[in-house]
């Protein structure tokens, strides 16, 4: 069985400091690896996806993602905080073969400024 | 709008009534999942259905719950005498015949029940 683990429930910063959001998955086999972000009352949107190659991921709204085997980790960064960035974020992963997300609990970002 | 679209989005029912929420996959997709969200928690897995079979309902209550996606129309779960802890954000998503390394699960906006 696959987990994710997410630190921290809540993570403060100010507007124009680093974006920090830690992931950490347990499975049998590296799988793939996803983060989506919740605006309130809205659905999930994919923010960037691991599958195969590159480690460092790129996605949308300056966010990246690099993933790294040794430490089954699968770490959220952005340099700079926007005060749109006030939202929820999910790390989540999928078996190569699988159909199924498994999701970790969310981390909640207040942005301050 | 092509995205995964879920009616309705918000819904209020007394203790012991139906809910029923609806999904329509985005086109071109036959695949659908559903996924719960309770307060203050993440996403759980449902259930996972293509056209006329379900393929995984690990995550579905023994109970109450069901799900169908028909050969015509929308995928529907149905949770038959809601309680309060059914009250929580029901998320729909969908993806191509086949899930490889290059395809999305694309979510809609989910539903949002409150039993009263």
């Amino acid at each position: 069985a696959q987990s994710v683990t997410q630190l921290g429930s809540h993570v403060s910063v100010s507007e124009g400091a680093l974006v920090l959001l830690r992931c950490n998955y347990s499975s049998s086999v590296p799988p793939y690896l996803f983060w989506y972000v919740q605006y309130p009352n809205q659905g999930l949107q994919l923010l960037l996806k691991y599958t195969t190659g590159a480690t460092l991921v790129k996605g949308i709204n300056g966010f990246e993602a690099e993933f790294k085997k040794s430490e089954t980790s699968f770490h959220l960064t952005k340099p700079s905080a926007h005060m749109s960035d006030a939202a929820e974020y999910f790390c989540a992963v999928r078996q190569a073969a699988g159909n199924k997300l498994t999701f970790g609990g969310g981390t909640r970002v207040l942005v301050k400024p | 709008n092509a995205g995964v679209m879920q009616n309705p989005r918000h819904l209020v029912r007394r203790r012991g009534q139906e809910a029923r929420l609806r999904c329509s996959p985005m086109k071109g997709h036959s695949h659908v999942y559903w996924y719960r969200q309770l307060p203050e928690e993440g996403l759980k897995f449902m259930v996972y259905l293509q056209k006329e079979n379900i393929i995984d309902e690990s995550g579905m209550p023994k109970e109450r719950f069901s799900a169908e996606f028909p050969k015509e129309g929308p995928s529907i779960l149905r949770i038959q005498q809601v309680v309060r802890g059914d009250s929580a954000a029901y998320f729909c998503a969908s993806s191509p015949d086949r899930l490889s390394s290059g395809n999305t699960i694309y979510f809609g906006e989910g539903s949002w029940l409150t039993v009263v």
